[in-house]
């Protein structure tokens, strides 16, 4: 069965730190990968995804993610954070047919102003 | 437009007493899928449909759980005797369709709490 492992829980930030969240997954055939955000309150939103095509992808918000096959992983990233980057950050793989997403445990990260 | 919505938003219940979840998702959307979030083990897959049709159900914790949709539209989650261990938050998400190509656009979900 495929995991997906995010290596922090818990990340504290001050504003305009940088941020870079781990993703890794076990599955070795072709995949599709997402980054969903939980805003307190709020459900789940797609913050990225990866298909095909170039690795580095950009999401809403200034996040983006790099996929390195070799590694497998998918790691996100954002140069400046804010505020209002505090959420849950899921990382999940698909692939294709019946099944649904396999999402990791998630990491929460809250900014400090 | 519409989002994806489920009701009710929160459900009390107690030990042994069967409930219904519901889903509405996007209008058009073919597929539907159904997870549960709880502290213990994360966001957790447990059915799809395309269509009305559910091709895996072995997502699903036990057989006290079943889902059906009808019209390719609503779809309810229906947890027989329920237990402590089901108190969870449920969502629902749809997509276009169910290939590899597709987002999942998730609702708010049902938190379930059994006593």
């Amino acid at each position: 069965a495929q995991s997906v492992s995010q290596h922090n829980h818990h990340v504290i930030l001050s504003e305009a730190a940088s941020l870079e969240l781990g993703c890794n997954y076990s599955y070795g055939g072709t995949v599709n990968l997402f980054w969903y955000v939980q805003y307190p309150g709020q459900h789940l939103q797609l913050l990225l995804k990866y298909f095909s095509g170039d690795p580095l992808v950009k999401g809403i918000k200034g996040f983006e993610a790099e996929f390195i096959k070799s590694k497998f992983s998918f790691n996100l990233r954002k140069p400046s954070v804010q505020w209002s980057d505090t959420a849950e950050y899921f990382c999940a793989v698909k692939r294709g047919g019946a099944d649904g997403l396999t999402f990791g445990k998630g990491t929460h990260l809250i900014i400090q102003p | 437009g519409a989002g994806v919505s489920q009701s009710p938003s929160n459900k009390v219940t107690e030990k042994g007493k069967d409930v219904e979840l519901r889903c509405d998702p996007i209008s058009g959307h073919t597929a539907l899928y159904w997870y549960r979030q709880s502290l213990g083990q994360g966001l957790e897959f447990l059915i799809y449909f395309q269509g009305n049709s559910a091709p895996d159900k072995s997502g699903l914790p036990s057989d006290r759980f079943s889902a059906e949709r009808t019209g390719g539209s609503v779809s309810t989650l229906t947890i027989q005797r329920t237990q402590q261990e089901d108190s969870a938050v449920y969502l629902c998400a749809s997509s276009p369709g169910g290939g590899t190509y597709n987002e999942q656009f998730f609702g708010p979900g049902t938190r379930l709490t059994v006593l």
